[in-house]
């Protein structure tokens, strides 16, 4: 089992542009969560998802936004984007009541 | 609103030395604490749990309800503990609200030989 895995590993963008970032969870997790990472600091929540449905949302504008497939591979969208998003965009995924498994992460970097 | 906090930032011990890295949380609910470690270059990984009471790689962490702490201890810290250490939390709903996870800034260890 590769684990999650997160594409692309790295992308620039432009100010204003919009992005989006994916996810593949480990077989059989059900659960794909998305966090934010910026420098020197630690993950910030942003999504939950399960069964394709949004269970949980932190607090983060509505320019993001994220959905989940029927596979349970998960996007997470990004629109209009400010210099401040730039940061390392975390995937997680997890069985009902066990750990979060994360993946290597998307470093998105804004200019 | 629940909140997580390492007060240090860096921690710097000598191989064989105690080490212990401070975590306090605070929370209505009675929560599920975690400790996820990520060494260099590597993903961030679940290093112990509360509810499992378990020691990884020597390490350990009491759940303090009192004073709202989840300190991980070692009493003989070894070079390759060097780390980013993330002290986390997670609401105790059951189900799913293990993805739901609010982290600590996190305090780098480093093991000098």
């Amino acid at each position: 089992d590769a684990g999650v895995t997160q594409s692309p590993t790295h992308l620039i963008k432009t100010r204003g542009q919009q992005v989006t970032l994916r996810c593949s969870p480990i077989s059989g997790h059900k659960s794909v969560s998305w966090y934010q990472q910026v420098l020197g600091q630690g993950p910030q929540f942003i999504f939950q998802y399960y069964e394709k449905e949004e269970r949980g949302r932190g607090n983060f504008p509505d320019r993001f936004s994220a959905r989940q497939f029927p596979n349970y591979s998960s996007e997470l969208n990004v629109n209009a984007l400010l210099l401040g998003d730039s940061a390392l965009y975390l995937c997680a995924s997890s069985k009902q009541s066990t750990e979060a498994f994360f993946g290597q992460g998307t470093r998105l970097t804004v200019v | 609103a629940q909140r997580v906090t390492q007060p240090e930032k860096l921690l710097s011990v000598f191989k064989g030395a105690p080490v212990e890295l401070k975590c306090n949380y605070s929370y209505s609910g009675s929560p599920e604490l975690f400790w996820y470690v990520q060494y260099s270059r590597q993903r961030l990984q679940l290093l112990l749990r509360h509810i499992s009471r378990e020691s990884i790689k020597g390490f350990t962490a009491d759940l303090n309800k009192g004073e709202t702490s989840f300190h991980l201890k070692k009493p003989f810290a070894q070079e390759e503990d060097s780390a980013m250490y993330y002290c986390a939390l997670s609401p105790n709903a059951g189900g799913t609200s293990y993805g739901k996870l609010t982290f600590g800034q996190g305090t780098i260890l480093t093991v000098h030989p």
